[in-house]
Formats: structure tokens, C-alpha cells, sequence
């Protein structure tokens, strides 16, 4: 399977722990995007990388939330001291910049991590 | 701030009709309007429209977009049951950040 793929698929755990999630883009993929879902809503962004930098980030994306990307490959997305409002699907998704101007530039989604807090 | 918003949030139709759900957007620096089905988990995309006027077509499905006025719309012709699912509108900047709307969740019964 050469798409997106993210682990785990579901988290549960306590207020006031921390979780981490992983996402493996799809291989050549330089841009790397997390995004939020909750029921009801669209995907909202979160953060996105070109290759290892972290080029942007929500405002929604608190003090306890910190992604990672440190080979350009794959990407971990932390929450550290978890609030029942976190509870969310959680979005990877990756494109292939070097394809702008000519070619798609669609993202490619990961089945996501539903995370819950409870 | 950029924004997509998207209309009906909800809608419900029999099998066999015609449905068009409209997305219009607010994006600095526009590039770029997708169009996605998301089911159950991911997204899967459907089509991206980069000019104005110029009609994508898969299958039962078309989409159209309009830069002057900044709206697209989505065509599903002859809905199926399979079509049941949340349609998602994203615009992207030159800096291909994506900016999604809510959604439209399409019902189509039997």
C-alpha cells in the first residue's frame, strides 16, 4: 500500500495524558499537512511541513499540540496533557509540491486517528 | 481569514435524482478549488478546477468553477445509494495550504 498511512487508527486515554500519532506520507511527497476533524465538520488545518520545516501553523494548534517532521519523511503529531476537547480524527495528509505548476496538486488523505479522551 | 462555506449542510434525495451542492470561497491567492467524498474515514479526491468555465466530468459527477464570483458547484446526476456520503470543498493558495468548508452530507435513499 503506497498511500498515506497513519498509526494508530484509534486512541483512547485519560484527561491529562499525553499521545502521540504518526503519519507516513506518500513516498516523494515533500508537503506534509495535519489537519482536525470533528463530527459534523470539515478537515480543519492544523500545520503543514515542506520537507522538514515547519512552515505554518493554526492558531487552533495550542502549546500542547507539536508536530515533528525531522527527516522530511515522516511526521508525528503530539498532544501532551490531553482535554476531552481533543477528542477529534485526526488527518494526515501529503502532496507533491515539486508537481506545482503543471501538474495536481491534491492531497492525499490518511484514514486518520480518532482520538478520544475521556 | 480564508474561508470556503458550503451549501446545504445536509440534503436528502431518492435514488435517481439530480443533486448540485455549491461551495464559495474566500482564499487569498487563490490557486485552486478541490472537491472530495469522504465516507467513512479519509477524504478521496474528486476533482481539482483551476479555471473558470471549464466543466470536469467523471462519470455521474461534473463540477464547475467561477472565479469572478468565487463559487463552485458539484453535479451528480442520476444519484446511487453509494453516493451517500460528505462532500468536502477545499481551496488551496499559491502556498497550496488547503481550506476546507463543512461539508454537504448527501443521503440518497432508495
Amino acid at each position: 500500500d503506497t498511500g498515506v498511512s497513519q498509526d494508530p487508527r484509534h486512541k483512547i486515554t485519560k484527561r491529562g495524558q499525553n499521545v502521540t500519532f504518526r503519519c507516513d506520507p506518500i513516498s516523494e511527497h515533500n508537503r506534509l499537512y495535519w489537519y482536525r476533524q470533528t463530527l459534523g465538520q470539515g478537515p480543519e488545518f492544523l500545520t503543514y511541513f515542506q520537507n522538514e520545516a515547519q512552515l505554518e501553523k493554526s492558531r487552533l494548534l495550542s502549546d500542547r499540540f507539536s508536530a515533528e517532521r525531522p527527516k522530511g519523511s515522516f511526521s508525528t503529531l503530539e498532544i501532551q496533557r490531553t482535554e476531552q476537547g481533543d477528542s477529534a480524527m485526526y488527518l494526515c495528509a501529503s502532496s507533491d509540491q515539486d508537481r506545482l505548476p503543471t501538474g495536481n496538486t491534491e492531497a492525499f488523505f490518511g484514514q486518520g486517528t480518532r482520538l478520544t479522551v475521556v | 481569514e480564508d474561508k470556503v462555506v458550503q451549501s446545504p449542510l445536509s440534503l436528502v434525495v431518492h435514488e435517481g435524482d439530480t443533486v448540485t451542492l455549491n461551495c464559495s470561497y474566500e482564499v487569498t491567492n487563490f490557486r485552486s478549488l478541490l472537491w472530495y467524498k469522504q465516507e467513512k474515514k479519509a477524504p478521496t479526491f474528486l476533482f481539482m478546477l483551476t479555471s473558470s468555465g471549464i466543466e470536469k466530468k467523471s462519470g455521474r459527477l461534473s463540477s464547475i468553477l467561477d472565479k469572478k464570483e468565487l463559487f463552485s458547484i458539484l453535479n451528480i446526476t442520476a444519484t446511487q445509494t453509494g453516493d451517500s456520503a460528505v462532500y468536502l470543498c477545499a481551496g488551496i493558495n499559491y502556498g497550496q495550504n488547503f481550506v476546507f468548508g463543512p461539508g454537504t452530507r448527501l443521503s440518497v435513499l432508495p
